[in-house]
């Protein structure tokens, strides 16, 4: 069965410093991986999914196949990046596709 | 932008009873999910559905739970009787094929 471990569940860091939160995951085919973000009150939303490369908000994560491992990048933290972050896998075969979460880093960003 | 939209916010719910928590996916999705994150744990996946039927389940939804798109746009969960360890929040979500899950805020079941 999948799995996803992130280490940290609380990560603090000071405004313009990096920022890396890690995740690792277990499966034996080839999953598709995503992060998603909960600021304050709001809904959980995508932030990034392995297979676009893209960064949003400066944000980067690296696809690790050797290592399991997708963890997420920031070179500089801001204060509004201050929020819950999680890891998710989901397979890449089927149509509907659940996802399996790891139990989330708080990130804070001091100023 | 479209959203997921779940009602209501905040159930409270005695044990045993029956209970329904509605979402509206976002129009043009045809995939959509049930999700539970019990307090201080990991969001769970419950239950996923397309084309009028459940593709996947996971060992949490057992026989006390049900799912229903009745209409053309809400999509539903329900438990029948409830025990207080379904006690969480629920999250609805949608997507395309091959797209990412949009999430709803959340709907707080509370069992005394």
């Amino acid at each position: 069965a999948q799995r996803v471990t992130q280490p940290e569940k609380l990560l603090s860091v000071f405004k313009g410093a990096p920022v890396e939160l890690k995740c690792n995951y277990s499966y034996s085919g080839s999953p598709e991986l995503f992060w998603y973000v909960q600021y304050s009150r709001q809904r959980l939303q995508l932030l990034l999914r392995h297979i676009s490369r893209e960064s949003i908000k400066g944000f980067t994560a690296d696809l690790n196949k050797g290592e399991t491992s997708f963890h997420l990048k920031k070179p500089f933290a801001q204060e509004e990046d201050s929020a819950m972050y999680y890891c998710a896998l989901s397979l890449s075969s089927g149509s509907a596709r659940q996802l399996t979460f790891g139990s989330g880093t708080q990130l804070t960003v001091l100023p | 932008e479209p959203e997921v939209t779940q009602t209501p916010s905040h159930q409270v719910t005695q044990m045993g009873q029956e209970v329904i928590l509605r979402c509206v996916p976002i129009s043009n999705h045809l995939y959509f999910y049930w999700y539970r994150q019990i307090l201080g744990q990991k969001v769970e996946f419950l239950v996923s559905f397309y084309n009028n039927e459940i593709s996947e389940k996971s060992e949490i939804f057992d026989d006390q739970f049900s799912v229903e798109r009745p209409d053309g746009s809400n999509f539903t969960l329900k438990i029948r009787s409830t025990k207080l360890e379904d006690s969480a929040m629920y999250f609805c979500a949608s997507s395309k094929y091959n797209q990412p899950q949009h999430f709803g805020d959340g709907t707080r079941l509370s069992i005394l």
